[in-house]
């Protein structure tokens, strides 16, 4: 079946616990980006990746750092985790293709105390 | 930042009627998408419009795009209680080598029996 899979699916840290966020696709989909959801604010990009090797900030980039090694994997790495980062992240993919959707993950609830 | 404002933020409905979602947009745009998100849950692309398409059906959707109003509308009709989530729209930009994808803020669509 084709999917996202993001895990884990909750997560409660401490503030300063760094923690990594893991992403992979079955679909051999070049585009990947990471976005968090908050009650009022929609849906904001943080980081999003064309390729391998091949990553770029978006909206709300600060905070949080992605490595793109291998076309399938999109870890989205938070170093010092802290309370305003508390948020539903989702990770999403896509075809290069720029004519179709993006397939989204189940999301990963975060909190961070 | 928020590209697509939608409207109305809350619809309730019953079912067999039709529900209409409006998305307000602010800058060009290569197509405009639109998602469902059931509470909590990753978002499913439900349709896509090119730039240079006034209209498009996929079932009981029917997504309208006037680009000169940079406007969208998704039509849903004879609605089902298992239509209840929340919709988004989300325009997409594609600059040289990149691809941005930007959500509004949705609409919460409530379907009762």
């Amino acid at each position: 079946e084709a999917q996202v899979t993001q895990n884990p699916r909750y997560l409660i840290t401490v503030t300063g616990k760094k923690l990594t966020v893991t992403c992979s696709q079955n679909m051999n989909h070049e585009y990947m980006s990471w976005y968090r959801q908050d009650p009022g604010l929609g849906l904001r990009q943080i980081y999003y990746s064309m390729n391998v090797e091949v990553t770029d900030k978006g909206d709300v980039p600060e905070g949080y750092k992605v490595s793109r090694k291998e076309k399938r994997n999109f870890p989205l790495i938070l170093e010092s985790p802290s309370p305003n980062q508390t948020s539903l992240y989702f990770c999403a993919s896509s075809p290069l293709d720029r004519g179709s959707g993006y397939t989204f993950g189940s999301g990963t609830r975060l909190t961070v105390v | 930042s928020q590209q697509g404002e939608e409207d109305p933020q809350a619809l309730s409905i019953q079912e067999g009627e039709n529900a209409t979602m409006n998305c307000s947009y602010k800058t060009s745009i290569n197509n405009l998408q639109w998602y469902r998100q059931n509470s909590g849950r990753g978002l499913v692309h439900l349709i896509l419009i090119r730039s240079n398409e006034r209209e498009k059906h996929s079932g009981r959707l029917r997504v309208t795009l006037d680009t000169s109003k940079k406007s969208s509308s998704l039509l849903i009709t004879a609605s089902r209680a298992a239509d209840t989530a929340s919709y988004f729209c989300a325009t997409v930009l594609n600059t040289g080598t990149a691809s941005k994808l930007t959500f509004g803020t949705g609409t919460r669509l409530q379907v009762t029996l």
